[in-house]
Parts: C-alpha cells; sequence; structure tokens
C-alpha cells in the first residue's frame, strides 16, 4: 500500500523547459491536491481538485495547469518554467467527511536555472 | 485572505524539556490541525481538532483548539531527538473543507 506516489523525486530544467510533475494514489479518496513549498513561506495551494472531473485554482496557480486523470491521478504541469519556480512540490489527497486530515506524497524537488 | 501566524520561525530546545507551540490567525477557523514535517518527506497529520475549546493528546503531544476559535497549541512533553522537524498548524478555508491554509511553520531542533 503506497499511499501517494510523487515522481519524479527530483528534476533540474532550464528556464523555458516544460514539464509535468506525476501524482497517483490508492487511497480511494476523492480530493487532490498540488502544494509547494519554499523556506519560510510555508506549504502554499497551487491547485486543487475536489472529486474526478472538476479542479479549482489555489492561492498560487500562475505558471501552472493541472489535470485529474481520473480518480488516482492527478498531474501538475510546468508549461515554461521559470527561476521563481524553483521548489519542493507536494502532492496530498484527502477523503470526503475527513477535513483536513491530508495525505501527503514525500515531494519532488525541482530547480529551474 | 486567511492566515495563519506561527512564530518563531525556530526553536532551540534541549532533550527532556517541554515545548510549546502556538498559532494563531485573524479569522475563525472550525478546525484546527497540526502536521509535522521530517526532512526529506511531505508532512503528516499529528492531532485534529475540529470543537473550540477542545484539549487532544498524542503520546507527548497536546493540542488545544483556543476558545475564540482564533488561535491554536501544540504542546510537546520530554522532547526526544526525533522531535525534529517542522511543525505546520493548518485549517480549512473558509466555507471549503476540503481546502487546507498553512502556517509557515516553525523549525524544532533538539539538543541530546
Amino acid at each position: 500500500n503506497a499511499g501517494v506516489t510523487q515522481t519524479p523525486k527530483f528534476q533540474v530544467l532550464k528556464t523555458g523547459q516544460s514539464m509535468t510533475l506525476q501524482c497517483a494514489q490508492d487511497m480511494n479518496h476523492n480530493s487532490m491536491y498540488w502544494y509547494r513549498q519554499d523556506p519560510g513561506m510555508g506549504l502554499r495551494l497551487i491547485y486543487y481538485s475536489a472529486s474526478e472531473g472538476t479542479t479549482d485554482k489555489g492561492e498560487v496557480p500562475n505558471g501552472y495547469n493541472v489535470s485529474r486523470l481520473n480518480k488516482r491521478e492527478f498531474s501538475l504541469r510546468l508549461e515554461s518554467a521559470a527561476p521563481s519556480q524553483t521548489s519542493v512540490y507536494f502532492c496530498a489527497t484527502g477523503g470526503f467527511g475527513v477535513s483536513g486530515k491530508l495525505f501527503f506524497g514525500s515531494g519532488t524537488q525541482l530547480s529551474v536555472l | 485572505g486567511q492566515q495563519l501566524n506561527q512564530s518563531p520561525q525556530s526553536m532551540f530546545i534541549q532533550e527532556g524539556e517541554d515545548v510549546s507551540m502556538n498559532c494563531t490567525s485573524s479569522s475563525i477557523f472550525n478546525t484546527w490541525l497540526w502536521y509535522k514535517q521530517e526532512p526529506g518527506e511531505g508532512p503528516v497529520l499529528l492531532i485534529a481538532l475540529y470543537k473550540a475549546g477542545e484539549l487532544t493528546s498524542n503520546g507527548r503531544l497536546t493540542a488545544q483548539f483556543g476558545i475564540t476559535r482564533k488561535d491554536s497549541f501544540l504542546n510537546i512533553s520530554a522532547s526526544i531527538p526525533s522531535d525534529v522537524g517542522i511543525y505546520f498548524c493548518a485549517g480549512p478555508y473558509t466555507g471549503a473543507n476540503s481546502k487546507l491554509t498553512f502556517g509557515k511553520g516553525i523549525t524544532l531542533s533538539v539538543r541530546p
């Protein structure tokens, strides 16, 4: 039982390159989230998906797109990476009726040069 | 927007000591959560609080939901080296229980 799996673990990009961060969960949760973590800034919500087929913007959505491929998978895409997107990205999931009880993946460390 | 305030950014304690952290907001929250993040990992839920005044324990950890619903406290008793990490408070956005906003976190160091 893997829980929440994120790939890749590490990535280095050049400015302007694109990439997709993958997230898959086997917890049968409806809600999935993408957060970014920067030193001294805590965790900030980028996008979330309350259920399969729906996505909504969070606090810092600019420069990102998401796809809720099915109930298990939620991907985050950077179309044209910028140095300001250097961060650690976390995917999380949550079930209906378990307010606040999010389960996080182990993160993707992204550097944009 | 809804902000959760945690300070100081870092705390240094001696093994065996108790430590207390708090989290405040200018907005009312109906749920308070405390997460811990260890190096290289994602945050893990420690304690969830759903009722004003509620006091909940999880081993050596005790958390309280403030009466005003604008603050919460986390206490760690008899600290041990494995308590090191970043401690975040969190709460749901207004009207959106499935979305969480996080404080900036407190990095705890424990000296042996």
